[in-house]
């Protein structure tokens, strides 16, 4: 079936810093993407989201680009504040046959920036 | 806040015992999702209603079942539960169809003892 493969963590950075998080998938037909964040004691908030391939997500100055060439969706951030210390994951959105579809999410890599 | 309310928050029950989680979508959301999330699982779908319809099931076991109300309220029963069952369990609800962004409540923390 579908899966989603995203770097392990901790990832620690100082404030200011260049993120990338890396996201690869496997899948056979062409899913939707996306990034979700969990904040402490929160469930998830969307972050951002691809629909077809070379689209970029974008929002509160993260990005990721839905390459289909390497299976890859990588978040980046270019400058990273205290307040982005979060759990991030990638998912990606398997339709079932009944023309639903649900999220199949990698296992998270968890942010911490320091001051 | 997302708009999906689930009650409780927490929740401890011994092994054997039953417990039933409650979770009311965003208004106007047709589509309610179940998800666990554990440490050795990660995030793992359990099972899906559209307007009051099973409509998908993941990797739910048989002693877990969930329904979908009229006024499209769910709630999600754990039956005869281990200590493995143990986990935050997280409704998500959407419009419904293909690519409409799932919003997540804030989940309700089971602790098997």
């Amino acid at each position: 079936g579908d899966s989603v493969t995203q770097m392990e963590g901790p990832v620690t950075l100082s404030e200011e810093a260049f993120l990338t998080i890396n996201c690869t998938y496997t899948a056979t037909g062409y899913p939707s993407l996306f990034w979700y964040v969990q904040y402490p004691g929160e469930g998830l908030q969307l972050l951002l989201k691809a629909t077809k391939a070379d689209d970029k997500g974008s929002n509160k100055g993260f990005e990721a680009t839905y390459r289909k060439e390497t299976t890859s969706f990588h978040l980046e951030k270019g400058s990273v504040q205290v307040s982005d210390s979060a759990v991030y994951f990638c998912a990606l959105s398997d339709y079932m046959n009944t023309g639903f579809q649900k999220l199949v999410f990698g296992t998270g890599t968890r942010l911490l920036v320091s001051p | 806040d997302s708009g999906v309310t689930q009650t409780p928050k927490h929740l401890i029950t011994a092994t054997g015992q039953r417990v039933t989680l409650r979770c009311s979508p965003r208004s106007g959301d047709l589509s309610v999702y179940w998800y666990q999330q554990s440490l050795d699982q990660g995030l793992q779908f359990l099972i899906q209603y559209y307007n009051g319809e099973e409509r998908a099931k993941g990797n739910i076991l048989e002693r877990f079942s969930a329904q979908q109300f009229p006024d499209l309220h769910s709630e999600l029963n754990l039956s005869s539960l281990e200590l493995g069952d143990s986990a935050l369990y997280f409704c998500a609800s959407s419009v419904g169809g293909i690519d409409t962004e799932a919003f997540f409540g804030q989940g309700t923390r089971l602790t098997v003892v």
